[in-house]
């Protein structure tokens, strides 16, 4: 079955730039059905949606986090990335990745990898 | 605060029939975007509980279902369960944000 699994530093220090790559196994990123999105969440805390992005390349970010975040997909090798500007400590978060579909929601979701922004 | 308000937390004996809000407006909800519901166990990343409203992806029990209603949808949990102690979030889109996906706060679920 599709299985996401993320990937990338676990510790960016402030005002650097985070990065995570999402790879989608058991199927293909291709599909014009679907899109594949970026969610975190704070310890503790809640979800935010980051980002989406349509294997076409069309993209979807949340407004308060706009002028920080580029996803691109990388059909050749089925991943998507995200890139995270300017993190601050209240960028530590449990990242998520996860496809997506507007009528069935997010599913499936990678495991989520921690990143610790931290000098 | 989060654009979809969800009750910080419910609480439910075994058997018992729990229900968790998730209240939105005219441009989320109300505007007649889908709700889908997620339940997240201790230590795990979030699982599709429903989609689409009402609809249960396969394997989920039907002791869990979905409802919505004007700006606001509701997950039921019947014959409550120990291993239904987690968190349980909305997700919808909102139009005044250019269509953004957005979350509920989340409801943390304690089985007494």
């Amino acid at each position: 079955q599709l299985q996401l699994q993320e990937s990338g530093p676990g510790l960016v220090k402030p005002s650097e730039t985070l990065s995570l790559t999402c790879t989608v196994s058991g199927g293909s990123i291709s599909s014009s059905s679907y899109y594949w999105g970026w969610i975190r969440q704070p310890p503790g805390k809640g979800l935010e949606w980051i980002g989406s992005i349509y294997y076409s390349g069309s993209t979807y970010y949340n407004p308060s986090l706009k002028s920080r975040v580029t996803i691109s997909v990388d059909t050749s090798k089925n991943q998507f990335s995200l890139k995270l500007s300017s993190v601050t400590a209240a960028d530590t978060a449990v990242y998520y990745c996860a496809r997506g579909d507007i009528l069935r929601g997010f599913d499936p979701w990678g495991q989520g990898t921690l990143v610790t922004v931290s000098s | 605060q989060s654009v979809l308000t969800q009750p910080p937390s419910v609480s439910g004996a075994p058997g018992q029939r729990v229900t968790i809000s998730c209240t939105g407006s005219s441009s989320n909800i109300g505007a007649g975007y889908d709700v889908h519901w997620y339940q997240q166990l201790p230590g795990t990343a979030p699982k599709l509980l429903i989609y689409g409203n009402s609809n249960r992806p396969s394997g989920v029990p039907d002791r869990f279902s979905g409802s919505k209603s004007g700006t606001s949808a509701s997950l039921a949990i019947t014959g409550l369960q120990a291993e239904d102690e987690a968190d349980y979030y909305c997700q919808s889109y909102d139009s005044s944000l250019s269509g953004s996906t957005v979350f509920g706060g989340g409801t943390k679920l304690t089985v007494l």
